[in-house]
């Protein structure tokens, strides 16, 4: 299987701080990852595709990029709706394997 | 509107069974690829099951063997058979959709709300 590893695991910014995080593959993926944003009691949201690709309506403030094994999720001015934690998934290859998640707190 | 809606969670004793659903409207589970994904309190987001839209289907290794995936075109319904249940099997279900992107890419599209499952005694 295919281990994801997320970085860090928990951080605390501030509204309009910029905000990166990682997600390393324990094997090359091409770009076949994945960046959910789920809120307490909500199911997960898809955030970006194809590790660069923006889901219809998610605001542009969100971007991925990465190929290969290193990916980072970046929020360029993070908003009060940000406050969440984020997954990433590779879609590779079965069994769709999740990072740990990190959750994004208020500072 | 595309949407899923899970039901059937609750409580059961180790050993037990339980059967959960997930109801789809604007789109047919019988046409895509339909997954179940679950989350222990507190914890991340482990992938269960899919069922593929010819009908096959494939399982994690802790799930293998005890879980069974079916649906019900006519319903527009994809179900989780869930037997020999441990506590390490409590978590929130989510069924989710494959999407596909650019002709190749794939992501979980759509998520129902999740439905909760408690195995203790």
């Amino acid at each position: 299987d295919i281990q994801m590893t997320q970085s860090p695991s928990s951080l605390s910014a501030s509204v309009g701080d910029r905000v990166t995080i990682t997600c390393r593959a324990s094997q090359t993926i091409s770009t076949y990852l994945n960046w959910y944003q789920q809120k307490p009691g909500r199911a997960p949201k898809l955030l970006i595709y194809a590790a660069s690709s923006l889901q219809s309506g998610v605001p542009s403030r969100f971007s991925g990029s990465g190929s290969g094994t290193d990916f980072t999720l970046t929020i360029s001015s993070l908003q009060p709706e940000d406050f969440a934690t984020y997954f990433c998934q590779q879609s590779y290859s079965p069994p769709w394997t999740f990072g740990q998640g990190t959750k994004v707190e208020i500072k | 509107e595309e949407q899923l809606v899970e039901s059937g969670g609750g409580l059961v004793q180790p050993g037990g069974s339980l059967r959960v659903s997930c109801a789809a409207s604007g789109f047919s589970v019988s046409s895509n690829y339909m997954n179940w994904v679950r989350q222990a309190p507190g914890k991340g987001l482990e992938w269960v099951s899919v069922m593929y839209s010819a009908g096959n289907t494939a399982y994690a290794d802790s799930v293998k063997g005890r879980f069974t995936v079916s649906r019900h075109n006519s319903m527009n319904t994809l179900y989780l058979q869930m037997n020999s249940l441990g506590p390490e099997d409590t978590a929130v279900y989510y069924c989710a959709r494959i999407g596909f992107y650019d002709g190749n890419s794939a992501a979980f599209d759509i998520w129902g709300q999740g439905t909760m499952v408690t195995v203790s005694s």
